[in-house]
């Protein structure tokens, strides 16, 4: 069964500076990944998802994830990071063919002036 | 308008009281989801259904029991409220696309059981 380890539960960044949030998968089958962006008092969102082709993916917001197969890894980059990212990101994988995702335990991104 | 909503969108009820969660959605999509949410957990997989004669169990769905009345509603129920079931929950829409599903998710339900 396939799992997702979200390796920082708080990330504090200045406004501007740049940002990763670091997510890996654990899975014996081909996957398909996915981060969502939790904004307070509100559901989840899609940023971006990886399903097959190029290994470096881009979302909204300017985030963009690279997919690393050898290091089962899917980690959320920003290069400059506003305070209106200030949210819970979430890493979620799929196995292809399950029909189901499995979430990460979040991380939360605070941005400071 | 939402695509997908949620009522009520906060509930406070006491031990033992019987509670329905509901979610309706105009995306047309055929598959729907009943997640909670606990701090540091993530989010953990109710119930879910593949169209309306198609019901599963999640991960955690001990406690709960679900509904799917129409393609566009799906209902989540907790029998006999306990604390521990104190929580946000979100429900989730998809379609499946090229072999693969993005979910949608509600704004979410936060429940207190005192």
């Amino acid at each position: 069964a396939q799992s997702v380890t979200q390796l920082d539960s708080q990330v504090p960044v200045f406004e501007e500076a740049p940002v990763e949030l670091r997510c890996n998968y654990s899975s014996s089958v081909s996957v398909y990944l996915f981060w969502y962006v939790q904004y307070p008092n509100q559901g989840l969102q899609l940023l971006l998802k990886y399903l097959s082709g190029s290994t470096l993916v881009k979302g909204i917001n300017g985030f963009e994830a690279e997919f690393n197969k050898s290091q089962t890894s899917f980690h959320l980059r920003k290069p400059s990071v506003h305070i209106s990212d200030t949210a819970e990101y979430f890493c979620a994988v799929s196995e292809q063919g399950a029909q189901k995702l499995v979430f990460g335990q979040g991380t939360r991104l605070t941005i400071n002036p | 308008d939402a695509d997908v909503t949620q009522t009520p969108r906060n509930r406070i009820t006491k031990t033992g009281k019987r509670i329905m969660l509901e979610c309706s959605q105009t995306k047309g999509h055929d598959r729907m989801y009943w997640y909670r949410q606990d701090p540091g957990l993530g989010l953990q997989l109710i119930y879910y259904s593949f169209d309306v004669k198609d019901i599963n169990k999640g991960e955690i769905s001990d406690g709960y029991s679900v509904s799917r009345q129409a393609q566009a509603k799906f209902s989540l129920s907790l029998e006999s409220a306990i604390p521990n079931q104190t929580a946000l929950y979100f429900c989730a829409t998809s379609v499946s696309v090229g072999g693969t599903d993005t979910q949608y998710f509600g704004p979410g339900t936060r429940l207190t059981v005192l």
